[in-house]
């Protein structure tokens, strides 16, 4: 079935790099995306990837694609405080009349 | 504008009410989609139009109504909800029904 699959948490001081990993399931998918959520607000696009793309990268965000292993991650390089937040890596099936496909999210913690 | 706008922000209703959450945006995206959010979960759909046509509920319970009355508003209406429909309720808009989401900030719901 579909699935996509996240550490539930992370924790980080503050100017180290942080990793987010995910996997998911369905080789079909065309986009694959984070998003950012912050306490009580909605969901922010981060960045996306193309899935004929092994890297992106947008300033202090890397996104990495391993194609065969259905596996994701996003590197924030000078990792800050205001980065605490949720993070949701997404699918995007590859067919007219689906919807994104999240993980359970990753929670950043960055200290001081 | 890149805005996805979602009013009320804030909605607190009785179980016998009757109440309306109201989406909008100027972006030219033709799907607009529903999420259900419950504290730090991922977002659930609910529902999506594309080109002003229901094209997926996600087995919704009649008590949510939804309605997109033209391409740049959608609607969700309340009737005789229960107290654990209390969430964020995300408004999300998209390109076609296979381009990337924007998501408004959300409607917090409280059923009490």
């Amino acid at each position: 079935g579909e699935d996509v699959e996240q550490s539930l948490f992370l924790s980080v001081r503050e100017g180290d790099s942080s990793v987010i990993n995910c996997t998911y399931t369905d080789s079909s998918s065309t986009y694959l995306y984070w998003y950012k959520q912050e306490p009580g607000a909605g969901l922010q696009l981060l960045t996306y990837i193309f899935s004929n793309m092994d890297m992106k990268q947008d300033q202090r965000l890397t996104v990495l694609l391993n194609k065969k292993d259905k596996h994701l991650s996003l590197r924030i390089a000078d990792t800050q405080t205001g980065d605490s937040a949720i993070y949701f890596c997404a699918e995007r099936p590859n067919q007219a009349g689906t919807a994104l496909i999240f993980g359970k999210g990753t929670t950043l913690s960055v200290s001081s | 504008d890149t805005e996805v706008t979602q009013t009320p922000k804030h909605l607190v209703m009785g179980m016998t009410n009757k109440k309306s959450l109201k989406c909008e945006q100027h972006m030219g995206h033709r799907a607009m989609y529903w999420y259900k959010q419950k504290a730090k979960k991922p977002p659930e759909l609910m529902f999506v139009y594309s080109y002003e046509k229901l094209s997926i509920n996600e087995s919704v319970p009649s008590r949510f109504s939804p309605e997109c009355p033209n391409s740049s508003l959608l609607n969700l209406h309340l009737h005789a909800l229960q107290p654990e429909d209390s969430a964020l309720y995300l408004c999300a808009s998209s390109q076609d029904s296979l381009g990337e989401l924007f998501f408004g900030e959300g409607s917090r719901l409280t059923v009490l």
